[in-house]
């Protein structure tokens, strides 16, 4: 079956740039999504992509998506402590139906 | 790695009928277990949290008494909507925590589809 994969932890400098990476395997995936869940508090999509796209930028967030290497990461420029959290990578073929989800990475930022 | 199945993945009721969605941990015990409602367009909602042996904590907004979470066990928890109407049609997912001695893990449910005729 389908399946997404994330490293469990990461550790970055306040002020340094976080890359958070997420590998699946499906090939028919439409939808890639980037989820925050901060602790104590349900999920929060940050950003989602579609499969057709090679990279979108928000703000301090920037998605990259390599389709041929079934690759995506979410960058967080100038990472801030309140960015400390759980980052879900997930897809689906459908928006906002049957996800699968990734094991999140914890993501903890050092002063 | 860890498995959090739901049942039914997908169920067509009438309304005014209750519906029960399962969420269960495969290999693991999970004190906690969160449930999630998928609007379209838009992020998954917590609905609520659901701990063993208590009772759920509800997030704000949510009906309690329409919305009945039951956590029987470390490796079950059900989600009964009751009285089921046809804004109820959602897409429903359960996860559940597996705790660790470098913090909490987890994992998602596959989802179950409600449609309310």
């Amino acid at each position: 079956g389908e399946d997404v994969e994330q490293s469990l932890f990461l550790s970055v400098r306040e002020g340094d740039s976080s890359v958070i990476n997420c590998t699946y395997t499906d090939s028919s995936s439409t939808y890639l999504y980037w989820y925050k869940q901060e602790p104590g508090a349900g999920l929060q999509l940050l950003t989602y992509i579609f499969s057709n796209m090679d990279m979108k930028q928000d703000q301090r967030l920037t998605v990259l998506l390599n389709k041929k290497d079934k690759h995506l990461s979410l960058r967080i420029a100038d990472t801030q402590t309140g960015d400390s959290a759980i980052y879900f990578c997930a897809e689906s073929k459908n928006y906002g139906q049957n996800f699968v989800f990734g094991p999140g990475t914890r993501l903890s930022v050092l002063p | 790695g860890a498995v959090v199945s739901q049942h039914p993945s997908r169920v067509i009721c009438k309304s005014g009928t209750s519906v029960k969605i399962e969420c269960r941990s495969l290999d693991f015990q999970a004190t906690t277990m969160f449930w999630y409602r998928q609007f379209p367009k838009k992020s998954l909602m917590l609905m609520a949290t659901s701990n063993e042996g208590s009772k759920a904590t509800y997030e704000q907004g949510v009906e309690k008494d329409k919305f009945l979470i039951n956590h029987a066990s470390l490796t079950l928890s059900t989600l009964t909507v009751t009285s089921a109407h046809p804004e109820d049609s959602s897409f429903y997912i359960c996860s559940a925590t597996r705790e660790g001695f470098r913090g909490d893990t987890q994992y998602f449910g596959p989802g179950t589809r409600l449609t309310v005729l």
